[in-house]
């Protein structure tokens, strides 16, 4: 299968803590995996990603990690603004200009 | 850098009629074009990836019939919806495949059908 689960649907929290949004996907071939956030009436946008030789990256109050053992991956949002309010889609694909699968989408919001 | 653009941005059609929408790649080279439709509400369907020299590859529930796709060079794709119905709105995303991986993504056509 190729399907790419996301977990929880909404999200709310209070500014300043922190949001997780957790994916699976289910093909064992899938490398990459990128997160696009979309902003109401845009597209989505990429914010990171990470490849399967990591396990971790970070960059501007983002980390993803990946387990790809447990064929999991997840998004951390360390201090949530009110600006981070946004749908989150995580996605996986794999090297050879292959499709990428998105998951359901994260509803986040933050709260001041 | 590299960009997508997506023309038109959004459209209205009358059920019935057909409209085509079209994807552009600056600044690279596309290999495979990924063309998704967001329906109100849902997340991100794939219709059908197109790569330069191949075959183009529908995914189930969407067709050639349908959803008809040109791809006739490396910066250029262009797809038509045909006999839109309501079922058919939403935001058609291309998703430019750059490399192995990186997925470019335009701004969206916007399809409201009435």
């Amino acid at each position: 299968g190729e399907q790419v689960e996301q977990l929880p649907s909404i999200l709310r929290v209070q500014e300043g803590s922190s949001a997780s949004i957790n994916c699976t996907y289910e093909n064992s071939a899938s490398n990459y995996f990128p997160w696009y956030k979309q902003e109401p009436g845009e597209n989505p946008k990429l914010i990171i990603d990470i490849r399967s030789n990591m396990e971790r990256k970070q960059t501007q109050g983002l980390i993803v990690l990946l387990d790809k053992k447990a064929k999991r991956f997840s998004l951390h949002i360390t201090d949530t603004q009110p600006g981070d309010s946004a749908m989150y889609f995580c996605a996986a694909s794999r090297a050879g200009g292959y499709k990428v699968v998105f998951g359901s989408g994260t509803r986040l919001l933050v709260s001041p | 850098g590299a960009l997508v653009y997506q023309y038109p941005r959004r459209t209205i059609c009358k059920s019935g009629t057909s409209m085509r929408m079209e994807c552009q790649a600056v600044g690279f080279q596309a290999t495979s074009v990924a063309w998704y439709r967001q329906s109100p509400q849902k997340t991100f369907e794939l219709i059908a990836l197109s790569t330069v020299n191949s075959a183009i590859k529908y995914e189930q529930n969407f067709t050639q019939e349908k959803f008809p796709i040109s791809h006739p060079n490396l910066s250029f794709s262009s797809m038509t919806v045909l006999n839109a119905y309501l079922e058919d709105r939403g935001l058609y995303l291309c998703g430019a495949i750059h490399g192995n991986t990186e997925v470019f993504f335009g701004k969206g056509t916007r399809l409201t059908v009435v």
